[in-house]
């Protein structure tokens, strides 16, 4: 069964902290992995799509990573505003159109 | 391009009522899934449709349904409300052209309350 764990479930850090959020997936045949941020009360905000392995993607302060069992979303410098829950989602060949999501990393950033 | 759009954006029901949420995918999209969102489970798969048909469903009880009309805008509705019930109710929408990765689009959901 298709199967996504994001760690840590919480994290704080002060504004120019550097620090890195953990999704480790088991899905047969990956499809695509997806990474979302969701601000409280709002619907999840598209941020990445990785397909294979050894695949990176950046944009303003993240980067996505990928290997065959884990993608990372580093955070660089980060700021206020980048508080929020960050959700990472898998797809697999074999479970057909079903995207599966982790529970997500809660970040805040304490000015 | 306009995004998802839901209707109604608040919601509050009592126990054994029934419920109707509307979800308008971004133009061109053809397949609309539907995630319930509570703090205790995260995002929950509820169903999928694509060209009207329902194409993957989740773990939730009959009184969870939903359809998908011609112009790919999609009905959910709940039948005899639970309290268990409240949650916010998330569209998404993606693309499904063939090659394509499917990335989904969510809406700003429907908060539903049931008292």
């Amino acid at each position: 069964e298709d199967q996504v764990t994001q760690s840590p479930e919480a994290l704080r850090l002060q504004e120019g902290e550097s620090s890195s959020l953990n999704c480790s997936y088991t899905v047969s045949g990956l499809r695509g992995l997806f990474w979302y941020r969701q601000d409280p009360g709002k619907g999840p905000e598209f941020l990445f799509t990785l397909y294979s392995a050894g695949e990176e993607k950046e944009k303003e302060r993240l980067k996505a990573t990928l290997t065959k069992k884990e993608s990372f979303l580093h955070i660089t410098a980060p700021k206020p505003e980048d508080s929020a829950t960050y959700l990472c989602a898998v797809q697999g060949y074999s479970s057909a159109s079903k995207i599966i999501f982790g529970s997500g990393t809660r970040l805040s950033i304490r000015p | 391009k306009a995004g998802v759009t839901q209707t109604p954006r608040y919601l509050i029901k009592t126990r054994g009522q029934q419920v109707t949420l509307s979800c308008s995918p971004i133009s061109g999209h053809r397949s609309v899934s539907w995630y319930q969102q509570t703090p205790g489970q995260g995002l929950q798969f509820l169903f999928e449709y694509f060209s009207e048909t329902q194409r993957n469903k989740g773990n939730f009880p009959g009184r969870f349904s939903g359809r998908q009309f011609s112009n790919s805008r999609s009905e959910m509705n709940v039948s005899t409300l639970e309290l268990g019930d409240s949650a916010l109710y998330l569209c998404a929408s993606s693309l499904e052209l063939a090659g394509s990765y499917n990335e989904q689009f969510f809406g700003p959901g429907t908060r539903l309350t049931v008292l």
